[in-house]
Formats: C-alpha cells, sequence, structure tokens
C-alpha cells in the first residue's frame, strides 16, 4: 500500500526560528493535507494543497505541493512557543479513495 | 465551518464491556465518516470507512465483529467497541468529509476520545 516518510522525526528549536519539514509518498498523490496535534486531542487541518508546484501559505506556515506529486514540504517561520506539537503530513494517491495515508508525524519542541 | 464533535472524550470500562463512540458532524452532511486508532506516540491508523446507508469498509487486520461501525444518518458514526480488553485502550478519532465537496475536500477530525480498559 501507499506509504509516507515524513522527517524529520523530531525537531529542537530556539523560538524564532524558522522550522522545514517534508514528506514523500512512493506513488502519485493528489491530494496533500498538513494537520497539527496536540496532546489528547484530534488533529487540525493547518494547509490543503489540490494541484502539483501549488504554494499555500496560512500566516507564518507555507506548504507546497511538488512537482512530481510525490513530495511536499511544511514551513513554519519565526517560531513561536504555541507552535509547539505534532505535524502530520497526509495525502490521496491518485486514483484512490477519499482515505488518507498519513505519515509518522515531526514531533516540534519549540525553546523560549 | 466543518466541525466535528466525536463523544465521549474519555472513557474508562471493565473489560469484558462495550463502549459506543459517537461522531457528529455539526455543521455539514457527512457521506462518508473515518475511524482511526493511534496508540502513544504513533501515527493515526485507519480502522474503517463509514458509509451513510450502507456496511462500513474494514482495513486489513481490523475485526468487524469486535469494531462495530453504525452510520445511520449524513450527520452521525457510531463506533461500538465490543468486548473490550486492555489492548483495546487507545485513542480513538473519527473525521468526516462533507458531502457536497469532491473527493479532494479535506478532512475534519473530532478531538478524539481516550478509551481505558481496565
Amino acid at each position: 500500500g501507499q506509504q509516507l516518510n515524513q522527517s524529520p522525526q523530531s525537531m529542537f528549536i530556539q523560538e524564532g526560528e524558522d522550522v522545514s519539514m517534508n514528506c514523500t509518498s512512493s506513488s502519485i498523490f493528489n491530494t496533500w493535507l498538513w494537520y497539527k496535534q496536540d496532546p489528547g486531542e484530534g488533529p487540525v487541518l493547518l494547509i490543503a494543497l489540490y494541484k502539483a508546484g501549488e504554494l499555500t501559505s496560512n500566516g507564518r506556515l507555507t506548504a507546497q505541493f511538488g512537482i512530481t506529486r510525490k513530495d511536499s514540504f511544511l514551513n513554519i517561520s519565526a517560531s513561536i512557543p504555541s507552535d509547539v506539537g505534532i505535524y502530520f503530513c497526509a495525502g490521496r494517491a491518485q486514483g484512490g479513495s477519499e482515505k488518507l495515508v498519513f505519515g509518522k508525524g515531526t514531533k516540534l519542541t519549540v525553546n523560549p | 465551518g466543518a466541525v466535528v464533535s466525536q463523544h465521549p472524550s474519555w472513557v474508562i470500562c471493565k473489560s469484558g464491556t462495550s463502549v459506543k463512540i459517537e461522531c457528529r458532524s455539526l455543521d455539514f452532511q457527512a457521506t462518508t465518516m473515518f475511524w482511526y486508532r493511534q496508540f502513544p506516540k504513533q501515527s493515526l491508523m485507519l480502522m474503517a470507512t463509514s458509509n451513510e446507508g450502507s456496511k462500513a469498509t474494514y482495513e486489513q487486520g481490523v475485526e468487524k465483529d469486535k469494531f462495530l461501525i453504525n452510520h445511520a444518518s449524513l450527520t452521525l458514526s457510531t463506533l461500538t467497541v465490543t468486548s473490550a480488553h486492555p489492548e483495546d485502550s487507545s485513542f480513538y478519532i473519527c473525521s468526516a468529509s462533507a458531502a457536497n465537496l469532491d473527493r479532494t475536500s479535506p478532512l475534519h477530525f473530532g478531538n478524539g476520545t481516550r478509551l481505558t480498559v481496565t
């Protein structure tokens, strides 16, 4: 089945630094989604991408749908303490159902 | 918009009992809802796809007789963990997408249910 490789697994940064994380897939995806999950809660949608090459921003967050349709990245600029959490990439494979495949997550820690 | 409500947020039950978890789309209709399971420090694992008015589709390795899913309306899906055992303790999360959008519509998640079986 489809697999998503998300990296890095964890990051420890200082407040104010920029962050970048990415996901790659073994097959072509037609949708890429980025979620953030806080402890004990469900994932919250951050950015949705639908077209190859698409670059979308949501405040300090920017995500891109890779040209090959097999990858996506998420950047967070000027990190703040509340950015702490686990970030998941998720995608739908081309020709597939509505099912989402999830990456294993990137745990972000921001030191004040 | 696109709010998904999950209830209860946590539940503790004794081994051998059954537990029902509800997932509701509050401001949209969802023909399809998904049930996930998440173990500590791990990603979300899809258990089953719940389709309104029809049988759920279970992922490989998920026992359909143990995890009963009912999607009786466009706004409600339920997951019942039957004869729960300690190994069923986990974080269960539902998600839904709006019925009037195509397959590219993003999934919105409930806040999850922490199940602890003693």
